[in-house]
């Protein structure tokens, strides 16, 4: 039972040019969410995070999206980058165990950025 | 400064064996975890320790034994390992009152 989807497997975009890379969750009980990138051979790393009491996040190029009401949220990259090919992980924090910080996570979706 | 390592990188070993992974992180945070990410590449959590102390044990089987000896440690051991143990386990920590957690690089474990 997935209840972080990340439906699309893969992605591929011209240097220059946006990213957005899709995320949808079923658990109404997630507060909080996170992207994470992850390079072969590595570790997750932080990338950007979106609270649920907010619609949208900015850092830099990159850009979250929060749709509530169609528990759906986006990753915005503008403009790629080759450095930014990499898998993608959505990741969604669950709160129903009350203080334990519970990350749930997409399956990832690969970006690979053209040049 | 390495911030959450691991150790091995990479484990092969015969079913029915014991294996351990070793973690530590030197970013002083109080909590850390550990997850699975299998074949089909999702990241699923197994545990959670706050402060040596275990708070999240997602329904592992008892074969897995996570141990603290202090919170900048989480090991973890595996007993009678299966076909089915193979994957890659991260380990990760998080600070108070952050969401984001620091994942480490990884442990490629392969049971033949």
């Amino acid at each position: 039972d997935q209840q972080v989807k990340q439906n699309s497997p893969s992605l591929s975009v011209q240097e220059g040019r946006i990213s957005i890379l899709n995320c949808d969750y079923t658990n109404s009980m997630f507060d909080y969410f996170l992207w994470y990138k992850k390079y072969p051979a590595e570790g997750p790393t932080f990338l950007i995070s979106i609270s649920s009491i907010k619609d949208k996040n900015e850092d830099g190029r990159f850009t979250v999206f929060l749709n509530k009401s169609a528990k759906h949220l986006s990753l915005h990259i503008v403009p790629s980058q080759p450095g930014d090919s990499a898998v993608y992980f959505c990741a969604a924090r669950d709160d129903s165990q009350g203080g334990s910080e519970k990350l749930v996570f997409g399956k990832g979706m690969k970006l690979t950025v053209n040049p | 400064d390495t911030a959450v390592s691991q150790t091995p990188k990479y484990l092969v070993t015969q079913m029915g064996n014991d294996k351990s992974i070793k973690c530590e992180q030197n970013l002083g945070h109080d909590t850390m975890y550990w997850y699975k990410q299998d074949s089909k590449k999702f990241l699923k959590i197994m545990f959670s320790y706050n402060n040596k102390e275990l708070i999240i044990n997602e329904t592992v089987p008892n074969r897995f034994s996570p141990k603290s000896p202090d919170k900048a440690h989480l090991n973890l051991h595996i007993n009678s390992l299966e076909l089915g143990d193979s994957a890659v386990y991260f380990c990760a920590s998080s600070p108070p009152g952050y969401n984001e957690q620091f994942f480490g690089p990884g442990t490629r474990l392969t049971v033949l």
